[in-house]
């Protein structure tokens, strides 16, 4: 059964923290990404990786970075969290190339205080 | 924005009945898939169409393309309360991005 796993359901932070939301798959896929979820906005893309060491933003990187250091995981960073960061994170993997579906982890809601 | 819009927002209806979503989306695409989203949980895949499919069936679901609209729906027949959930469009323009649209909310009333 294949899988994306993120490391937390639901996370608190305060303001100012460093977070790190850590997303694992086993499929050997290329492509990783990282959404925001806000209600009323759908799902918004951060930040997209093809490749290991390689990262391209996506809509809204700002207050965001990301690392892949390997091929399985793909690591979202808020260098200082802050309270509009709250809001569901969702990693999602892909095999790279035309007509393929992604493939979801469980989403990780973060409260930032 | 590359992001679709869905329509309706939400949507609620008695079970055994049939629900409509659409789907409207701005640039030309690879396919076009829908998901769906179980209240706080991650995207479940349901169906991928092409962008030289104008109709899929996948079970009680048959999802419609429109390329020269730009535009998508997703029917659900013969609804059941599992069906209750949230659903969303995605175009694939390059084969390694995704945008997605706001999602319908579907509720089911056994």
């Amino acid at each position: 059964d294949v899988k994306v796993t993120q490391s937390s359901r639901y996370l608190v932070k305060r303001t100012g923290e460093k977070v790190f939301l850590e997303c694992v798959q086993d499929m050997d896929h290329e492509n990783m990404f990282w959404y925001r979820q806000d209600p009323g906005l759908g799902l918004r893309l951060i930040y997209f990786s093809y490749d290991v060491k390689m990262k391209e933003k996506g809509d809204i990187p700002e207050g965001y970075s990301v690392s892949r250091e390997k091929k399985e995981r793909f690591s979202l960073i808020l260098e200082s969290a802050s309270t509009n960061q709250t809001s569901m994170y969702l990693c999602a993997s892909h095999l790279w190339g035309a007509n393929t579906e992604a493939f979801f982890g469980q989403g990780t809601r973060l409260t930032v205080v | 924005s590359q992001q679709g819009e869905e329509d309706p927002q939400a949507l609620s209806i008695q079970e055994g009945e049939n629900a409509t979503m659409n789907c409207s989306y701005k640039t030309s695409i690879n396919n076009l898939q829908w998901y769906r989203q179980n209240s706080g949980r991650g995207l479940v895949h349901l169906i991928l169409i092409r962008s030289n499919e104008r109709e899929k069936h996948s079970g009680r679901l048959r999802v419609t393309l429109d390329t020269s609209k730009k535009s998508s729906s997703l029917l659900i027949t013969a609804s059941r309360a599992a069906d209750t959930a949230s659903y969303f469009c995605a175009t694939d323009a390059d084969g390694n991005q995704f945008y997605f649209g706001t999602g319908t909310s579907l509720t089911v009333i056994p």
